[in-house]
C-alpha cells in the first residue's frame, strides 16, 4: 500500500526554523497537505496544494515541494506550535493516505 | 458557522454492531465529500474514506474497505460509519471532516471526534 515518510521527531529552540519533509512515490503528480494536531484537540489544516494556506493560519507556516519530497517550513517557531505534524497525499488512484506524524518539540 | 458535530462515546462488546454520526451545520452537506479518520490511543491519523453525499459515492481505504461501512442520510445532512461486527483493535477516536472546493482533497473542517472503546 502507498506510505508517506516522515521523520518521528523534530526538536527547535524558540524562534529558529523548523522543518519537517514528507516523501511519497506520486508526490510529484499529486497535491500535499498539512495538518497540525496539538494533545486532545482534533487536527487543523494549516497548508494545502502544496503551499496554500488557509484563511487564519500564520504566515510563519508554509509550504513547499520538490519531486517526490514536500517540506513544511514553520520559521521563527513559538511554544506554542509544539504538536504532532502530519502530511496528507493521495495515490495514484485517488486513494489518500496520512504519513505517520512527526512530533515537534519546542526546546 | 461551519461545523461537524460528532454523536457521542460509545462503549461496546466486540462482535456488536455499531453505528456513529456526524451531521455538518452551515454549509450545503450535499455538495462536497465527508471523510471518516482513525487515531489509535497513541498512533497517527489513518484516512479511512470518504462520501459524496449528492449521491452516495465512496471511495475506501484499502486498510478499512469491506471493515467499515459509511453512508449518508441527506435530509438530515448526517453522515454515518457503521461496524457490522466490532473487534477489540476498533478502538479508537473517530473523527469525521469535509473537504470544500478551495482546499481539494484535504479537511478543511473537522468534527470534534468519536471515541468508541470496543472491550469485552
Amino acid at each position: 500500500s502507498y506510505e508517506l515518510t516522515q521523520p518521528p521527531s523534530v526538536s527547535v529552540s524558540p524562534g529558529q526554523t523548523a522543518r519537517i519533509t514528507c516523501s511519497g512515490d506520486a508526490m510529484s503528480t499529486q497535491y500535499s497537505y498539512w495538518y497540525q494536531q496539538k494533545a486532545g484537540q482534533a487536527p487543523l489544516l494549516i497548508i494545502y496544494k502544496d503551499s496554500e494556506r488557509p484563511s487564519g493560519i500564520p504566515e510563519r507556516f508554509s509550504g513547499s515541494s520538490s519531486g517526490t519530497v514536500v517540506t513544511l517550513t514553520i520559521s521563527g517557531v513559538q511554544a506554542e506550535d509544539e504538536a504532532d505534524y502530519y502530511c496528507q497525499s493521495p495515490d495514484s488512484s485517488g486513494v489518500y493516505v496520512f504519513g505517520k506524524g512527526t512530533k515537534v518539540t519546542v526546546l | 458557522e461551519v461545523q461537524l458535530v460528532q454523536s457521542g462515546a460509545e462503549v461496546k462488546k466486540p462482535g456488536e454492531s455499531l453505528k456513529i454520526s456526524c451531521q455538518g451545520f452551515g454549509y450545503n452537506f450535499t455538495n462536497f465529500w465527508t471523510g471518516w479518520v482513525r487515531q489509535m490511543p497513541g498512533k497517527g491519523l489513518e484516512w479511512m474514506g470518504i462520501i459524496f453525499p449528492g449521491d452516495s459515492d465512496t471511495k475506501y481505504s484499502p486498510s478499512f474497505q469491506g471493515q467499515v461501512t459509511m453512508s449518508v442520510d441527506r435530509s438530515i445532512s448526517t453522515a454515518y460509519l457503521h461496524w457490522s461486527s466490532l473487534r477489540a483493535s476498533d478502538t479508537a477516536m473517530y473523527y469525521c471532516a469535509k473537504t470544500s472546493v478551495t482546499t481539494g482533497g484535504a479537511f478543511d473542517v473537522w468534527g470534534q471526534g468519536t471515541f468508541v472503546t470496543v472491550s469485552s
